[in-house]
């Protein structure tokens, strides 16, 4: 089966500096999708950012981009400039391409506390 | 997701007691998804439903059943057999089982025990 797991259950960061969290995964599959997800206090899951396997290039959006090294098994997740509103927490998830089970494999998430 | 109706938000299960949680999607998605949530913990996949008339148990579900009648719902039931159902329940779609595109969730229902 398939794990996914976030070793900083919280980090904090101030206002306009960056940071990284950090997710690691474990599969024997070759193609499959990573995600990160954002869950504010009001529960909602927001997509933040996702990555295919099969894609070198790391995905970007905005303020968010990803490092992924698919040897290492590592996905982590950079935010630049950070905003009070980027307090959350943070969910690295794995799913893979087809076939076989589905569903979302989450880590246990990363706590992100901006200080102003 | 203003596409997923999950209710309702907050409800209360009585010792021995069957309860069902809603979940409504006008998205047109084939697949839907059951989640829990427990405080601490990420989510662990419940059941799941990649077509109508169709689903599959995910990681935990025992003491959970659903049904899949139509595209747009997929209720989920915590039975009696369920021995510690309190947690927060995330209902999420996606637009067929095999693509690519990310899961998109509901906003939530808060299931405690009286």
């Amino acid at each position: 089966a398939q794990t996914v797991t976030q070793s900083q259950p919280e980090m904090s960061v101030q206002e306009a500096e960056t940071v990284t969290l950090s997710c690691t995964y474990d599969t024997s599959e070759s193609d499959y999708y990573l995600f990160w997800y954002k869950q504010p206090p009001s529960r909602q899951m927001i997509l933040v950012i996702r990555q295919e396997a099969y894609k070198q290039q790391n995905a970007t959006e905005n303020r968010f981009s990803v490092n992924f090294q698919k040897a290492a098994k590592s996905f982590s997740l950079k935010i630049s400039d950070s905003q009070l509103g980027d307090a959350a927490m943070y969910f690295c998830a794995y799913r893979d391409s087809g076939g076989g089970a589905d569903g979302l494999t989450f880590g246990k998430g990363t706590h992100l506390i901006i200080q102003p | 997701d203003g596409g997923i109706t999950q209710s309702p938000k907050y409800l209360f299960r009585k010792e021995g007691q069957n309860v069902t949680l809603s979940c409504e999607q006008n998205l047109n998605h084939d697949a839907m998804y059951w989640y829990r949530q427990d405080p601490g913990q990420g989510l662990r996949l419940i059941y799941y439903s990649q077509i109508v008339n169709d689903f599959q148990k995910g990681d935990i579900a025992e003491g959970y059943s659903v049904s899949r009648e139509k595209k747009e719902s997929f209720p989920l039931t915590v039975t009696s057999a369920q021995k510690n159902p309190t947690a927060f329940y995330l209902c999420a779609t996606q637009f067929e089982w095999r693509s690519n595109q990310p899961q998109h969730f509901g906003d939530g229902t808060r299931l405690s025990i009286l």
